[in-house]
């Protein structure tokens, strides 16, 4: 089965840039999906398709994705992102399933 | 906009049975894919099971398969997750999920309800 993996981890100052990355083989010719969820909350879409924002994110989120890496990208970081995100991928291999990265926990010093 | 509702959690002893409910609103229910994902203590988020809009297709993760079944009733606009044969790793906060895109799935997940809590435990 497909597998995506995340560093468990990250830690940005406020201000600076936060890179959280989600490797998988071939994960460039995927569609690369990526939600935040804060602690008692339902998860919320930050980043659909790769690199498209849905109505009512801010613009310092971004995302890419080439290769076998995808790369949430969230700018100017505020306190009020800290918090688990997490990559996903639909996998057709075999059967329709949908794959989740293991999650990043993002940490504002 | 469109909202989601779970209910149906609970406390309950290994090998027993939970029905899960989600019910919809501010959409055309029938015309999307709807999915129940999970989220154990202290682990990330699993898929568990995906609907087609049509109910004619069904997907399962290998965890699931041959114990829960997912369902939907697209004219009380509710998406269901019969579960059995409940185990201890299957204790978790239990979300339903709209697709992001009319169709059988493949798209994004972009309206989420705000979980129930299953636990498994004697």
């Amino acid at each position: 089965s497909y597998v995506l993996t995340q560093p468990p981890s990250v830690s940005v100052a406020p201000g600076e840039t936060a890179r959280i990355t989600c490797g998988g083989n071939n994960i460039g010719s995927k569609s690369v999906h990526w939600y935040q969820q804060k602690p008692g909350q339902a998860p919320v879409l930050v980043i659909s398709y790769d690199s498209d924002r849905p109505s009512g994110i801010p613009d310092r989120f971004s995302g890419s994705n080439s290769g076998n890496t995808a790369t949430l990208t969230i700018s100017r970081v505020e306190a009020g992102d800290e918090a688990d995100y997490c990559c996903q991928v639909w996998d057709v291999t075999s059967d329709l399933q949908a794959v989740f990265g293991g999650g990043t926990k993002l940490t504002v010093l | 906009e469109a909202q989601l509702s779970e209910s149906g959690g609970g406390l309950v002893q290994p090998g027993g049975s939970l029905r899960l409910s989600c019910a919809a609103s501010g959409f055309t229910f029938s015309s999307y894919a709807m999915t129940w994902v999970r989220r154990a203590p202290g682990k990330g988020l699993e898929w568990v099971s995906t609907i087609s809009g049509s109910g004619a297709s069904t997907y399962y993760a290998d965890a699931v398969k041959g114990r829960f079944t997912i369902s939907r009733d697209n004219s009380k606009n509710t998406l269901y997750l019969q579960m059995t044969g409940l185990r201890a790793e299957d204790t978790a906060v239990y979300y339903c999920a709209k697709d992001g895109a009319v169709g059988d799935g493949y798209s994004d997940f972009d309206y989420w309800g705000q979980g129930t809590l299953v636990t498994v435990s004697s």
